[in-house]
């Protein structure tokens, strides 16, 4: 099966300054990146996403990276905000299911 | 339109003991998918529902089973309730199976006691 290697494991920036979060895939047929976003005590929410045709994605200061040829894509959050501490998991799925594989997640502290 | 909605939110149970829980997709929302959630293994597929039929199921043992109703809601039950069982139950909803974005409720926490 599938399997999606996150790094760093935890992350602590000042505010403004910028993070970056790195994955990488085992299986090329790997087509569906998505990242959450999940606070304590709530569920992962959806921040941005690409598909495997693209190779760079942005939503303001949210821009999501894909290597195909390396099995390789990253988050890159740009003029970080307290608001923006949270953990972020990637993930990724194949056209043949559903099926999240995971990323072990990213806690991410933004210090005022 | 209203999000996934998980019920309950929490939950404690003793061993031995059965738990259902539910979840409500967003409105049009066809595909029901459930994870669970734990600090050391994390967030890992339970299995995926779509028109009532389970499509795909992940690696846990079959006292973890599941149903959707014809209006897309979902269910999952957990029979003879063990320690690790305990863990955030999630649940996933997308319109169609495939190449389409999936949104999570907020989960059901299940404390087993």
């Amino acid at each position: 099966g599938e399997n999606v290697e996150q790094h760093p494991s935890t992350l602590s920036v000042q505010e403004g300054d910028s993070a970056v979060i790195k994955c990488t895939y085992s299986d090329s047929a790997s087509n569906y990146f998505p990242w959450y976003k999940q606070e304590l005590g709530k569920g992962p929410q959806l921040i941005i996403d690409i598909r495997s045709n693209v190779g760079e994605k942005k939503d303001q200061r949210i821009a999501v990276t894909l290597n195909k040829t390396a099995k390789h894509f990253s988050l890159h959050i740009t003029e970080t905000q307290p608001e923006d501490s949270a953990v972020y998991f990637c993930a990724a799925r194949m056209d043949t299911g559903n099926q999240f594989y995971f990323g072990t997640g990213t806690s991410l502290t933004v210090i005022p | 339109k209203a999000g996934v909605t998980q019920t309950p939110r929490y939950l404690i149970k003793t061993r031995g003991q059965q738990v259902t829980l539910s979840c409500s997709p967003i409105s049009g929302h066809r595909s029901v998918s459930w994870y669970q959630q734990t600090p050391g293994q994390g967030l890992q597929f339970l299995f995926e529902y779509f028109s009532e039929t389970q499509r795909n199921k992940g690696n846990f043992p079959g006292r973890f089973s599941g149903r959707q109703f014809s209006n897309s809601r979902s269910e999952m039950n957990v029979s003879t309730l063990e320690l690790g069982d305990s863990a955030l139950y999630l649940c996933a909803s997308s319109p169609l199976p495939g190449n389409t974005e999936a949104f999570f409720g907020q989960g059901t926490r299940l404390t087993v006691v």
